[in-house]
């Protein structure tokens, strides 16, 4: 089946400093990936969608300053949380639309991103 | 209105026992369905797509009712590994807005030795 790769799986970083999160499709051409985040035992949370070639569209309430998403090419997608804080430690995690799929725009999920801010 | 609406349970249920989890969709446009299963501190992974004829996977059944709006998950003969969340996961193409997928919130099963 079709693979979405995730790096990097764990990242500990300082208040304050920004980290990115890549997000690549390996074996199709996802023209629309998406990031969400997730808290300890509560439901995905859609943060935006990313277009290939274009502006990301964001959720309501989350801050795109903040949360900058970059989808440059049709296999990567990257998510940078800038200036993170504590409340900023989640585990995010990005899907791709494989377009080619009989089923119908199946999304396939990459192996998520856990992030503690210290 | 939720686009997708789950039960988030959670279902605790013996082993042996069948379970069925149902979702519920507002946009009668949807066009596919799928349910996926989430294991703790994991990314969700694709465990089937629905088709409007229903579908069968070894112990898992999916169905989906287009005039009620709602897709289905029945698991027969529960494992203590199917314990896990389940998502359903809905694709529509609202007008002028591109291609959306939306996600119901998750239903918790706990399958009991």
């Amino acid at each position: 089946g079709a693979v979405v790769s995730q790096h990097p799986s764990w990242v500990i970083c300082k208040s304050g400093t920004s980290v990115k999160i890549e997000c690549r499709s390996l074996d199709f051409q996802a023209t629309t990936m998406f990031w969400y985040r997730q808290f300890p035992k509560q439901s995905l949370m859609l943060m935006a969608t990313s277009n290939e070639g274009s502006k990301a569209t964001y959720e309501q309430g989350v801050e795109k300053d903040k949360f900058l998403i970059n989808h440059a090419s049709l296999t990567l997608s990257t998510l940078t949380v800038t200036s993170a804080h504590p409340e900023d430690s989640s585990f995010y995690i990005c899907s791709a639309r494989d377009p080619g799929e009989l089923a119908g725009n199946t999304i396939y999920f990459g192996e998520g991103s856990w992030l503690t801010v210290v | 209105r939720k686009e997708v609406e789950q039960d988030p349970g959670p279902f605790n249920v013996p082993e042996g026992a069948t379970v069925a989890f149902n979702c519920t969709y507002s946009n009668s446009a949807s066009q596919s369905f799928f349910w996926y299963r989430q294991d703790c501190r994991k990314e969700p992974k694709l465990l089937m797509s629905v088709y409007s004829s229903g579908n069968e996977d070894g112990r898992f059944t999916a169905q989906l009712n287009r005039a009620s709006q709602y897709i289905s998950l029945l698991i027969r003969d529960s494992k203590l590994s199917d314990s896990a969340t389940y998502l359903c996961v809905v694709n529509a193409v609202p007008t002028g807005t591109g291609n959306q997928f939306y996600f119901g919130t998750g239903t918790s099963l706990t399958v009991i030795p």
